[in-house]
């Protein structure tokens, strides 16, 4: 069974960095391309960072991010990660982990706030 | 502002069908055929219902179809029941410098 488990949420304050993380299990992780989408309360889906399959060489930001996100995969650990600096209050939301759009975790919060 | 335009909200009484439509430009939508809908319940997260515009996942009742028109994404729900009273959102691939984008979401309500 695909399994993706979030963590790393929290609140934090403006300015401040999170680094989330997305273990996944049930699938050859390394095979497969993985996307962050976010959610702010009571809001939309926003799609956040792309990573391609195997060595992750091509990766993609949504224009609100870019600058700040890091997505980066760790094949031998089975984890995708997300590492935010520089949050803004609208960067408050669900943030959940995808295999390819297909296969979603439960999402984890992160609240920018002081 | 979303780059799909969906309806905000639609409604349908029970065994009724539904259609909730999302449009976009050439650039998504009309130049790709990498449409997904996805369902999601209050608290859940998104549920994939249709991918490559009118595929079904595994599991997926047929009563869910997707289609797709020049520019513009139909998903169509037949025989609607009380659990498909959820959140709708469409997706697609973009040629722009961003890789999907999605549609604001369309609430449907079970009358």
């Amino acid at each position: 069974e695909v399994q993706l488990v979030e963590s790393g949420g929290g609140l934090v304050q403006p300015g401040g960095s999170l680094r989330l993380s997305c273990v996944a299990s049930g699938f050859d992780f390394s095979n497969f391309e993985m996307n962050w989408v976010r959610q702010a309360p009571g809001k939309g889906l926003e799609w956040v960072s792309y990573i391609s399959s195997v060595s992750g060489s091509k990766i993609y930001y949504a224009d609100s991010v870019k600058g700040r996100f890091t997505i980066s995969r760790d094949n031998a650990k089975n984890t995708l990660y997300l590492q935010m600096d520089s949050l803004r209050g609208e960067d408050t939301a669900i943030y959940y982990c995808a295999r390819a759009m297909r296969y979603w975790g439960q999402g984890t919060l992160v609240t920018v706030s002081s | 502002q979303s780059a799909l335009t969906q309806p905000a909200s639609v409604s349908g009484s029970l065994g009724q069908s539904i259609t909730i439509s999302c449009t976009g430009t050439s650039s998504d939508i009309g130049g790709y055929n990498y449409v997904s809908w996805f369902q999601q319940h209050p608290g859940k997260a998104p549920k994939l219902i249709i991918y490559d515009v009118h595929t079904r996942p595994s599991g997926i009742s047929d009563r869910f179809s997707g289609s797709k028109s020049g520019n513009t994404a139909s998903l169509t729900i037949s025989g609607i029941q009380a659990e498909d009273e959820a959140d709708y959102y469409c997706n697609s691939y973009t040629s722009t410098n961003i890789v999907v984008v999605f549609g604001g979401g369309t609430k449907l309500t079970v009358l």
